[in-house]
């Protein structure tokens, strides 16, 4: 069975700093991981996934992800934060059916 | 864009009474899927489509159905509404093909509260 954890229930950083928001899975063969994001009051938005070739994967928004097969990690980062970027981070992983395994979410609060 | 819109963004109603959850994209995917969200839980999928009449469970499917009699419409149906099934119900649907690379485009939400 696949899962997902997200180990940090919130990240606070300042703005203009870095955000690294932690992801790490366990699934049978070839993993598909995904980032979404959700605003306060609003669905959730697609970020970024993984399916195969290139570790850092570019997503929407600045935001990019770095695929660690040997760490088994999908870590979401950004390297300068901003305000507008504070919401609920979700990490997902889908084996090989339509099927999304979601983590249980980061908050982000980036101050200004 | 795609476009998932669910019928109430806000829904409030009474134990044992039967609830329906409407769901609409207009983008001609094949899979759709209901989620409900917790804090501290994330998303759980409580059952998915990848055809008309078609469905099948996802992990939490106890005290649910679904029904999809068109393609574009999903509907999400309590038949006994009860207080722990108070929480967010998210809609979202995906490309043809039904390849679990394809990300998921989700509604903007029903916050349901059973008293």
């Amino acid at each position: 069975a696949q899962s997902v954890a997200q180990p940090e229930d919130q990240v606070n950083v300042a703005e203009g700093n870095p955000l690294t928001v932690k992801c790490t899975y366990s699934v049978s063969g070839n993993p598909y991981l995904f980032w979404y994001v959700q605003y306060p009051n609003r669905g959730l938005q697609f970020l970024l996934k993984y399916i195969t070739g290139d570790n850092l994967v570019k997503g929407s928004y600045g935001f990019e992800a770095e695929f660690n097969k040997s760490q088994t990690s999908f870590h979401l980062k950004k390297p300068s934060a901003l305000v507008s970027d504070s919401a609920l981070y979700f990490c997902a992983v889908a084996p090989n059916d339509y099927k999304l395994s979601f983590g249980a979410g980061t908050t982000v609060t980036v101050r200004a | 864009d795609v476009k998932v819109t669910q019928s109430s963004r806000y829904l409030v109603k009474r134990t044992g009474e039967k609830v329906f959850l409407e769901c609409v994209q207009d983008m001609d995917h094949e899979n759709m899927f209901w989620y409900r969200q917790d804090p501290g839980l994330g998303l759980r999928l409580i059952y998915f489509s990848y055809d008309v009449k078609m469905k099948e469970k996802g992990d939490i499917p106890e005290g649910y159905s679904v029904s999809r009699e068109k393609k574009e419409r999903f509907s999400l149906i309590l038949e006994s509404a009860s207080t722990n099934q108070t929480s967010m119900y998210l809609c979202a649907s995906s490309s043809p093909g039904g390849r679990s690379h394809d990300e998921q485009f989700f509604g903007p939400g029903t916050r349901l509260t059973v008293l």
